[in-house]
């Protein structure tokens, strides 16, 4: 199938701590792999990506690993600040067409 | 770079009725989606274009929606007539689709209360 199951829902986290977010998915013709986070009044906005023939990326304190073995991407935050409370949702691409594609998303509240 | 350009941010109207939303993606984005996002549920794709055609719509609801992107630029969404279910909000989002040019840029939305 093409769904995105995304885990958990909600994520509740103090702040300093990390939060990992976790998505898999089933169609192994997917090559990129977006995450979005998305705040009331913002929209949705691209936080970081990764590509098919990559393992791992980071950009200060997001990273994103990637198993296409296992068929799922993980988001990491690390020493997570109240800024970083919002929705996130993990996304795939199917090539052949630039199908996109999104999980159910998670609601991370970072308490002070 | 302008984003892309969604209005109505907000419309309220009783089922039944007719409402169409409107999509400006960003100026040279071949791609355009179309979503539906429903309270505390990811994004759902309901239709996608690739310039002036249709590549996806196999999520739409085709009894009562129905959308367009005349001349590969703006395009439209409409309800006709809606439903308490289709309270919502509607994202378009735009891509270049180009190489490796896939990141998809996201309006606003525009989010639909029926009553």
């Amino acid at each position: 199938g093409e769904n995105v199951e995304q885990h958990p829902s909600t994520l509740s986290v103090q702040e300093g701590d990390s939060a990992v977010i976790k998505c898999t998915y089933s169609d192994s013709a997917s090559n990129y792999f977006p995450w979005y986070k998305q705040e009331l009044g913002k929209g949705s906005q691209l936080i970081i990506d990764i590509r098919s023939n990559v393992g791992e990326k980071k950009d200060q304190r997001i990273a994103v690993t990637l198993n296409k073995t296992a068929k799922h991407f993980s988001l990491h935050i690390t020493e997570t600040q109240p800024e970083d409370s919002a929705v996130y949702f993990c996304a795939r691409l199917k090539a052949a067409g630039n199908k996109l594609t999104f999980g159910g998303g998670t609601r991370v509240l970072v308490k002070p | 770079e302008a984003g892309v350009a969604q209005s109505p941010r907000y419309k309220i109207i009783e089922k039944r009725q007719s409402v169409a939303f409107w999509c400006n993606p960003i100026s040279g984005h071949a791609t355009l989606y179309w979503y539906q996002q429903i309270l505390g549920q990811g994004p759902k794709l309901l239709i996608q274009f690739q310039n002036n055609g249709v590549v996806d719509d196999s999520q739409l609801p085709k009894d009562r929606f129905s959308a367009e992107r005349l001349k590969g630029v703006d395009s439209t969404l409409k309800i006709q007539p809606a439903k308490l279910e289709d309270s919502a909000v509607y994202l378009c989002a735009s891509s270049l689709s180009r190489g490796a040019n896939t990141e998809a840029f996201f309006g606003q939305g525009t989010r639909l209360t029926v009553v």
